[in-house]
C-alpha cells in the first residue's frame, strides 16, 4: 500500500500526558497536512509543510501543539499536557502542489481520547 | 469569511433513488472543489474534484457534481443510490492559488436496502 499511512491509530491518554503522533505521506509528494475532526464536523487545519518547511498555522493550533518534518519526509504531531478538549481524530494529508490546484490525500487517522 | 456549508446533516433514501445533496461555498477568489467520501471504518477518500473546464464534473461509482459559479454551489448527484453508498460526504474549497482547504460539517447518507 503506497497512501498515506498513520501511528497510532488510536492512543487512549491521561490529562496532562504528552502524546506523539506520526505520519507518512505519499513519497513523491511535497505538501503535508494536518487536520483535526470531532465528531459531526469536517475535518479543520491545522497546519502545512512544503518539505521540511512549516508554512502556515492555524489559530486553532496552541502553544502546546507542535509539528515537524524532519528532512521533508515523514512528520510528527505533537500534543503537550493534553486536555480533554483535545480527543478528537488528528488526520494527516499529503499532496503534490502543482499550479492551479491540489488533490489531498488522506490517512486513516489517529483517534486521540483524554480522559 | 471562507466556508462550505452542507445542506444536510443526515439523509435517508431507498436504494434506486436518486440522490442530491447540496454544498454552497463562500470564498473571495477562484477556488477548486472537492467531494470526499468517507465509508464507515475507512478514511476519506476523493469523488470527485473540479478545478476549470467543464462545470459538470464525473467522478467514481457513477456519482457527478455541477458547479454552479453564480450560485457558488458544487452539488452532489446519484441518479440510483446502492446500498453501498452508505457513508459521509463532505464538500470542500480550496483557493486556486494556494493550499488552504476549507471542509463542510459533512452528511450523512443512508441507504436503505
Amino acid at each position: 500500500d503506497t497512501g498515506v499511512s498513520q501511528d497510532p491509530r488510536h492512543k487512549i491518554t491521561k490529562r496532562g500526558q504528552n502524546v506523539t503522533f506520526r505520519c507518512d505521506p505519499i513519497s513523491e509528494h511535497n505538501r503535508l497536512y494536518w487536520y483535526r475532526q470531532t465528531l459531526g464536523q469536517g475535518p479543520e487545519f491545522l497546519t502545512y509543510f512544503q518539505n521540511e518547511a512549516q508554512l502556515e498555522k492555524s489559530r486553532l493550533l496552541s502553544d502546546r501543539f507542535s509539528a515537524e518534518r524532519p528532512k521533508g519526509s515523514f512528520s510528527t504531531l505533537e500534543i503537550q499536557r493534553t486536555e480533554q478538549g483535545d480527543s478528537a481524530m488528528y488526520l494527516c494529508a499529503s499532496s503534490l502542489a502543482v499550479m492551479g490546484g491540489e488533490t489531498q490525500y488522506f490517512g486513516p487517522g489517529t483517534r486521540l481520547l483524554v480522559l | 469569511a471562507q466556508s462550505v456549508s452542507q445542506h444536510n446533516h443526515h439523509v435517508i433514501l431507498s436504494e434506486a433513488a436518486s440522490l442530491e445533496l447540496g454544498c454552497n461555498y463562500s470564498y473571495g477568489g477562484t477556488v477548486n472543489l472537492f467531494w470526499y467520501v468517507q465509508y464507515p471504518g475507512q478514511h476519506l477518500q476523493l469523488l470527485l474534484k473540479y478545478f476549470s473546464g467543464d462545470p459538470l464534473v464525473k467522478g467514481i461509482k457513477g456519482f457527478e457534481a455541477e458547479f454552479i459559479k453564480s450560485k457558488f454551489s458544487f452539488n452532489l448527484r446519484k441518479p440510483s443510490v446502492q446500498w453501498s453508498d452508505t457513508a459521509e460526504y463532505f464538500c470542500a474549497a480550496q483557493n486556486t492559488g494556494g493550499f488552504k482547504t476549507i471542509f463542510g460539517a459533512g452528511t450523512r447518507l443512508f441507504v436503505k436496502a
